[in-house]
């Protein structure tokens, strides 16, 4: 059971805008930022956003997250081929003193 | 070119003692804060430990605090976790991560490839 929920899978059409939830709580997205990683088959993970809605040079603008009370998304504009993947969100937890993750989605490119 | 190489993977019997290594390579390593993620096998990422790039202080997940110890040889732009009393269900790859600050959690930009851990008897 993860500290940071997420819906197991996702889908959507190419050129589709497609977006993925994540909910905690008051100790981690509620005080600190949110971070998102994808993760293609068999590879290491990357981020994608931090500071719940900053990307990384070399990141699309095709994604986009954001953040209110306990709760973030990531949001995915202009689905392509190459977006199927898994995501993760993340944040800093301050009453468990680390770093906590949402179990994942599967996204399905259709 | 900003690079992590994990290395010391492999197969360790329940209660077994294993030591990874990351180094780093590209960046000024002591100015940033570092981590380990874990996967197991067909799951999703957990975040093992941090140690910050100023004062060495570090951090735990509940999963592995008293066993695994973190740490960092700033002058060999080196990671370490000591892994003690291994159980069969700390069998995953483990990521070294470089953090985005020296002593704040708020991204994880650079990732290794992974070294997989196996615990059997």
């Amino acid at each position: 059971q993860s500290v940071l929920t997420q819906p197991p899978s996702a889908s959507g059409t190419p050129g589709q805008r497609v977006t993925i939830s994540c909910s905690g709580s008051s100790s981690n997205i509620g005080s600190n930022t949110v971070n998102w990683y994808q993760q293609l088959p068999g590879t290491a993970p990357k981020l994608l956003i931090y500071r719940s809605n900053q990307r990384p040079s070399g990141v699309p603008d095709r994604f986009s997250g954001s953040k209110s009370g306990t709760s973030a998304s990531l949001a995915i504009s202009g689905l392509q081929a190459e977006d199927e993947a898994d995501y993760y969100c993340a944040a800093w937890d301050d009453s468990l003193t680390g770093r906590v993750f949402g179990g994942g989605t599967k996204l399905t490119v259709l | 070119e900003v690079q992590l190489l994990e290395s010391g993977g492999g197969l360790v019997q329940p209660g077994g003692s294993l030591r990874l290594s990351c180094a780093a390579s590209g960046f000024t390593f002591s100015s940033y804060a570092m981590s380990w993620v874990r996967q197991a096998p067909g799951k999703g990422l957990e975040w093992v430990s941090a140690i910050s790039g100023s004062d060495g202080r570090t951090y735990y997940a509940d999963s592995v605090k008293g066993r695994f110890t973190i740490s960092r040889d700033n002058s060999k732009n080196a990671l370490y976790v000591q892994m003690n009393s291994l159980r069969a269900e700390d069998a995953a790859v483990y990521y070294c991560a470089k953090e985005m600050a020296v002593a704040n959690y708020y991204g994880m930009d650079v990732w290794g490839q992974g070294t997989t851990v196996t615990v059997s008897s």
